[in-house]
């Protein structure tokens, strides 16, 4: 079966600090991968997409950036982070995951929660 | 670009039936799904339609109408673990990405 991790779970870091996030996906290959940001109480907005290693698509301007070295791993980062990179960021995957809707389901990971103060 | 527009609150009692609807603005249309999300949660897939008309399963159906650009969640025998928020979310067909609707908190009460 297939899984997906985060961490961490929670984060709270300073405004001009750097950060990273990870995410790794088990029992699939060569996922699409997406982050995704939600504020509280509001819908998930897309970030970044990838549909294979080193391929980063960005789909809103911002001072987040996005990385995948290997075929299962995703990673969030910023240099210096503000004020307004509070949120709730979600990791996830679709695939041949072998049931009956394969790409057209996301599955997501625990998410973390990043406060910067 | 991609707009979706769901109420933002509904409120139902246990044992009833809840209808959440979905407009949708799209420049690209491949199907349209449905996600749970509990408060602290992540979200959990639900439904996928891509042709017009009804899908069931089990005590959720979801519903398209391509030409109208509408679609809804119907929760039937609703419980109070219903209680989450609802997400509609656009297929628009590169990469196989999502763009979501602000969500629908259902509450459900005794």
């Amino acid at each position: 079966s297939q899984t997906i991790h985060q961490w961490p779970a929670t984060l709270v870091q300073p405004v001009g600090s750097p950060l990273s996030l990870e995410c790794t996906v088990e029992g699939t290959s060569n996922p699409n991968l997406y982050w995704y940001r939600q504020a509280a109480g509001r819908g998930l907005q897309l970030l970044f997409y990838s549909v294979g290693i080193g391929q980063i698509s960005s789909e809103v301007p911002q001072n987040l950036s996005a990385s995948r070295p290997q075929d299962r791993q995703f990673i969030l980062s910023s240099k210096k982070l503000l004020l307004s990179d509070s949120g709730f960021y979600l990791c996830a995957w679709t695939g041949l995951a072998g049931g009956p809707f394969s790409y057209n389901e996301q599955f997501f990971g625990p998410g973390t929660r990043l406060t910067v103060l | 670009g991609q707009s979706l527009e769901q109420p933002s609150e509904v409120t139902a009692v246990e044992g009833a039936i809840v209808q959440i609807n979905c407009t949708y603005q799209t420049s690209g249309f491949y199907g349209l799904s449905w996600y749970q999300q509990h408060d602290g949660g992540a979200p959990t897939f639900l439904s996928y339609n891509a042709l017009d008309g009804l899908e069931e399963t089990g005590r959720f159906s979801s519903f398209l109408s391509r030409s109208d650009s509408y679609g809804y969640l119907l929760l039937q025998e609703l419980q109070m673990k219903d209680s989450a928020s609802y997400f509609c979310a656009v297929h628009t067909g590169t990469a196989s990405k999502l763009t979501f609707g602000t969500g629908t908190r259902l509450q459900v009460t005794l």
